[in-house]
């Protein structure tokens, strides 16, 4: 699976978009992109994923870039129950396909 | 839909004694199921895949023996640390995927161990 890269922290404040990149320029055709957060001393909550187009849910919303090379999750009125680390990665889908985390953003929403 | 559920969610035991821990998919059937543990301020770490009805596969560096894993039915699968010790200590995680042609994982809540 590829690799991707997330910035270690990122501050945002309560009631504003929050904005979180990744980098994955390795990515290959097949591969989607995930989005998942963990708040503190939890399993992992699924966010959102795609291929190409963006996408929205009620949570956040997913724009990849048309290269594919990178994404950003928004998550459009940040709460302080936002407040986690949120893990970019990239995978085939495939049931027998494990989760493979990097070291996530650890996003901090401020009031 | 897609609750995963974990048992239990925290348990200290002695070093010499085994540790169960459950993962439950409560309202769908997961032919995959996934264990792993973390850190304090780590990540995820995969330590076996387990398929319904077969042999769990394990990561490289994972022992087998120590960390037995069965996946009897399609909605429960075990985690059974032998022999616990001190550095067995850790937030374990089961993740299943709900299958035909939904592939996103949901997480169970985890499970603290502390082998004291």
């Amino acid at each position: 699976d590829a690799k991707t890269t997330q910035p270690p922290s990122m501050d945002c404040a309560e009631g504003r978009a929050a904005n979180l990149p990744c980098n994955h320029s390795t990515i290959s055709g097949n591969e989607y992109v995930y989005w998942y957060r963990q708040i503190h001393s939890q399993g992992p909550q699924y966010i959102i994923h795609g291929l190409k187009n963006n996408e929205t849910n009620e949570m956040a919303s997913l724009i990849i870039t048309e290269d594919r090379k990178s994404s950003t999750l928004i998550l459009p009125h940040a709460t302080l129950r936002d407040t986690a680390v949120y893990y970019c990665i990239v995978r085939v889908e495939n049931n027998n396909n494990d989760m493979r985390f990097g070291a996530g953003t650890r996003l901090t929403v401020k009031p | 839909g897609a609750v995963v559920s974990q048992h239990p969610s925290r348990v200290i035991c002695k070093s010499g004694t085994s540790v169960k821990i459950e993962c439950r998919s409560l309202d769908f059937q997961a032919t995959t199921m996934f264990w792993y543990r973390q850190f304090p301020k780590k990540s995820l770490m995969l330590m076996a895949t387990s398929n319904e009805g077969s042999k769990a596969t394990y990561e490289q560096g994972v022992e087998k023996d120590k960390f037995l894993i069965n996946h009897a039915s399609l909605t429960l699968s075990t985690l059974t640390v032998t022999s616990a010790h001190p550095e067995d200590s850790s937030f374990y995680i089961c993740s299943a995927s709900r299958g035909g042609g939904l592939y996103e994982q949901y997480f169970g809540p985890g499970t603290r161990l502390t082998v004291t």
